[in-house]
């Protein structure tokens, strides 16, 4: 069974702490990413990786940075959390493959910034 | 400008009746790919059904089918015969190029799907 997890469900962080979500997934795909979910926003892709330590900004990649040191792991960092950080976090995977690489995602981690 | 657009941010449906979830999308790049997902209240992402840009069909999928109107960059979600089970968050989402060659996924806003008894 495919299989994307995520480090935590709920989180808890003050503001200026520095956060690490955690994604890995069993699939042995390429292509990982980091999404948040607002209300009205949908998901909004903050960076994403297609290979072992190389990575690509998505569309709201300030404030965030990633690190994807092995295949199956992608980090995703909050140097310092700020309360506009608070969102659900979302993280998929997906194969290289052209025409129909669908995103297979994990429960996703619900972070509070206080 | 918004590439995918979701204009219902909720429905109500009758059990058993069928309901269509419309998603616009623009872009200029010949090949792309549209997709659906459901988020249930517990929150997961569950992958519906997939429409390629050169489908000469309509995709199906048990109850779901795609309404892919490619002049009007349409591709409207239908599910047929409406379960309570059908109740969540509905996203459309659209297949593109990042700057430096790479695929990545652009959502819509979603639309929350309500099933009355």
């Amino acid at each position: 069974d495919v299989k994307v997890t995520q480090s935590s469900r709920y989180l808890v962080k003050r503001t200026g702490e520095k956060v690490f979500l955690e994604c890995v997934q069993d699939m042995d795909h390429e292509n990982m990413f980091w999404y948040r979910q607002d209300p009205g926003l949908g998901l909004r892709l903050i960076y994403f990786s297609y290979d072992v330590k190389m990575k690509e900004k998505g569309d709201i990649p300030e404030g965030y940075s990633v690190s994807r040191e092995k295949k199956e792991r992608f980090s995703l960092i909050l140097e310092s959390a700020s309360t506009n950080q608070t969102s659900m976090y979302l993280c998929a995977s997906s194969f290289t493959a052209k025409n129909y690489n669908e995103q297979f995602f994990g429960p996703g981690t619900r972070l509070t910034v206080l | 400008a918004q590439k995918i657009t979701q204009t219902q941010p909720g429905m109500f449906v009758q059990e058993k009746e069928a309901v269509t979830l419309d998603c616009t999308y623009d872009t200029s790049d010949p090949s792309y790919g549209l997709f659906w997902y459901k988020q249930p209240s517990s929150g997961e992402m569950i992958f519906l059904i997939y429409q390629g840009s050169y489908d000469q069909q309509n995709a199906t999928e048990g109850r779901y089918s795609l309404n892919f109107q490619k002049a009007r960059k349409s591709a409207n979600l239908v599910i047929s015969a409406s379960q309570l089970g059908d109740s969540a968050m509905y996203f459309c989402a659209m297949r593109e190029e990042s700057n430096f060659g790479n695929e990545k996924l652009t959502f819509g806003t979603g639309t929350r799907l309500t099933i009355i008894p």
